[in-house]
């Protein structure tokens, strides 16, 4: 059983331009919650999603940031219009139901240049 | 609400020698909290957590913390530091299990010769 699948590990990405984060959760697991670090830092909860559901999104930046986790497929990040501010490591969480064990990612690594 | 202070950004230990890394959390709820090693590069593995059961938990690689109510404390200690534990460590608290973490700033162990 694979573990949560992050891709890419490293994304650079230009001030203005869109960056899109993938996360394939573990088998089974319907759950998938997305956290960023930026650096220096802690992680901060950003959004928490089910399948085709946002459960919790007050993490969330209230421009450019979306997230969405199909029925098919796997949990995308999207951040429009990237700024410097942007660069930081984004992990993935997958668990098979709220309140059991959550398996972080090797997160992907945003650089905004 | 919910927050974790980790005291020490560094700390810094001889192989062999006692590791101890505080952590102290405020939550408004009876708090479920967690103990996370990230090795560089890497996603976070979870070495231990309470969930209000028995106050000492062990964890894996011969760590262990204590929930102290009356500090508001869950300290990480392991008798003898190895080469391999150095990495940074995360304290979090959730409410109810639930997987939203509130993640202190981290404590970046480093472990001498």
């Amino acid at each position: 059983n694979a573990g949560v699948m992050q891709n890419p590990r490293h994304l650079v990405r230009r001030r203005g331009q869109e960056a899109r984060l993938r996360c394939s959760p573990m088998k089974g697991h319907s759950h998938v919650y997305w956290y960023r670090q930026l650096p220096e830092e802690g992680l901060k909860f950003m959004v928490y999603l089910q399948k085709e559901n946002i459960i919790d999104e007050s993490g969330m930046p209230k421009e450019r940031f979306s997230a969405e986790f199909p029925k098919e497929g796997p949990s995308i990040l999207r951040i429009q219009q990237v700024v410097r501010g942007d660069s930081a490591a984004y992990f993935c969480a997958s668990s098979p139901e709220k309140d059991t064990e959550a398996f972080f990612g090797q997160g992907t690594r945003l650089t905004v240049v | 609400a919910q927050s974790v202070t980790q005291l020490g950004s560094h700390v810094s230990v001889s192989e062999g020698a006692l590791v101890l890394l505080r952590c102290n959390y405020s939550s408004s709820v009876p708090p479920y909290l967690f103990w996370y090693v990230q090795y560089p590069n890497q996603g976070l593995q979870l070495l231990l957590k309470y969930t209000s059961a028995a106050t000492l938990v062990k964890g894996i690689n011969g760590f262990e913390a204590e929930f102290k109510k009356s500090e508001t404390s869950f300290h990480l200690t392991k008798p003898s530091a190895h080469m391999s534990d150095a990495a940074e460590y995360f304290c979090a608290v959730t409410r109810n299990n639930f997987n939203k973490f509130y993640f202190g700033s981290g404590t970046k162990l480093n472990v001498k010769p």
